[in-house]
């Protein structure tokens, strides 16, 4: 069973601190990972998704990295409007039917000015 | 109107009521989701749908009864709902099933309190 743990569950920085959320995973085989950025009450918003080990994609503050059992999300000089709730979810690769995504509880970031 | 929209955006109902939650996507995919999420704990695969069809049913109670026309809409019916069925419902689509890495786009969901 696919299995995603995200840390810390909440953390807050000053403004422009820049600081690293985790993600381990436990996947027979990686098909993807997925990053979501989720602002209270309304859906997660797609930000990367990464497919294998030494990948790396970046979006303004945000840069994403992988190995084959974590992944971070770096965040650079952040801003208060990047203050949200970051999802981490895997789908594993699987030989039975649909490869659902399985999600980690998030990890609930605030930025003070 | 874009990406994924939801209807209505927040719903109070009592336990013998029936209701029904509504979703839309004007991405031109193929694959609809129903998730639900609940505080602290990580989002819930309910339903799949690919083309209409239902692919996956997670074990869900049959007091949630899913519902998809075409491939555009998608809706979930609810009755003789519980108190702990109270939690934030998202719908999501994707091009295809998701295989090979397909991403999951999702709506604003629905907020939901049975009372």
């Amino acid at each position: 069973e696919d299995q995603v743990t995200q840390s810390p569950e909440a953390l807050r920085l000053q403004e422009g601190e820049s600081s690293s959320l985790n993600c381990s995973y436990t996947v027979s085989g990686l098909r993807g990972l997925f990053w979501y950025r989720q602002d209270p009450g309304k859906g997660p918003e797609f930000l990367f998704t990464l497919y294998s080990a030494g990948e790396e994609k970046e979006k303004e503050r945000l840069k994403a990295t992988l190995t084959k059992k974590e992944s971070f999300l770096h965040i650079t000089a952040p801003k208060p409007e990047d203050s949200a709730t970051y999802l981490c979810a895997v789908q594993g690769i699987s030989n039975f039917g649909n490869e659902k995504l399985t999600f980690g509880t998030g990890t609930r970031l605030t930025i003070i000015p | 109107e874009t990406g994924v929209t939801q209807t209505p955006r927040h719903l109070v109902m009592g336990m013998t009521n029936k209701k029904s939650l509504k979703c839309e996507q004007h991405l031109g995919h193929n694959a609809m989701y129903w998730y639900k999420q609940s505080a602290k704990k990580p989002l819930e695969l309910m339903f799949v749908y690919n083309f209409k069809e239902q692919t996956e049913n997670n074990s869900v109670p049959s007091r949630f009864s899913p519902e998809c026309p075409n491939s555009s809409h998608l809706f979930l019916h609810l009755h003789t709902l519980q108190p702990e069925d109270s939690a934030l419902y998202l719908c999501a689509s994707s091009q295809g099933l998701p295989r090979g890495g397909e991403t999951q786009y999702f709506g604003p969901g629905t907020r939901l309190l049975v009372l």
